[in-house]
């Protein structure tokens, strides 16, 4: 069965601190999509990365990056130098694109970055 | 820049009334989901379609809940009659085939409609 795991709840950091958000995933599929979106306090659903099961480079984008580890079903998001507009719930999900279009999110992760 | 629009953002209605929420998906894009998000249950899926056919809806309570899509640029969600438990944000999502040919890849979310049911 697929499953997205969001062990923190909330994290609370002060700005300029660099944070981790974890997620860890269960999934039988060799071909599957990681994704990360965030959820500001205005309630959209941005989408920040999506990465495929065959590539496990890791990615960076300005402040933010991303160690995908097939070893350890964990696809972790960092972020570097926080900012007071990094504060939001971040989700990591899951697809399986042989099987379905279906996304399984986790809980999601509320960041809190304060000045 | 190409986005996901909905509406209406937001609505009050009280219980029984009919809700139809509205979805453009983004140009191009021929899969569009709708999802709920409540505090208890988190972001769910409710039904999704390809080419304008309705591929699961398997989320969706089928008593009072309709999904279609008369047309390429609009999805429709409608809950007759509605009932508190409804209140949730409702959001739709669009995205291209992906290039296996099967499932879509990234999904573009909408900015959601929060609905209160009173």
């Amino acid at each position: 069965a697929q499953k997205v795991t969001q062990a923190q709840t909330e994290i609370s950091v002060v700005e300029k601190e660099d944070v981790t958000l974890d997620c860890v995933y269960e999934t039988r599929d060799t071909t599957y999509y990681l994704f990360w979106y965030k959820q500001p306090p205005s309630g959209e659903l941005v989408f920040l990365i999506r990465r495929n099961s065959f590539d496990e480079q890791n990615e960076i984008s300005g402040r933010y990056s991303w160690n995908f580890q097939k070893s350890t079903s964990s696809f972790n998001f960092t972020i570097t130098a926080s900012q007071v507009v990094d504060s939001a719930v971040y989700f990591c999900a899951l697809s399986e694109p042989y099987n379905t279009d279906k996304l399984i999110f986790g809980t999601g992760t509320r960041l809190q970055v304060f000045p | 820049d190409a986005r996901v629009t909905q509406t209406p953002r937001h609505k009050v209605t009280e219980m029984g009334q009919e809700v139809t929420m509205r979805c453009q998906p983004i140009l191009g894009h021929n899969t569009v989901f709708w999802y709920r998000q409540t505090m208890m249950q988190g972001l769910e899926l409710l039904a999704y379609f390809r080419n304008r056919a309705p591929l699961d809806d398997s989320g969706m309570p089928k008593d009072r809940f309709s999904a279609e899509m008369p047309d390429a640029t609009l999805a429709t969600l409608k809950i007759q009659p509605s009932e508190p438990r409804d209140s949730a944000v409702y959001f739709c999502a669009s995205g291209p085939s992906g290039t296996s040919g099967r499932a879509s890849e990234t999904q573009y979310f909408g900015p959601g409609t929060r609905l209160l049911v009173l």
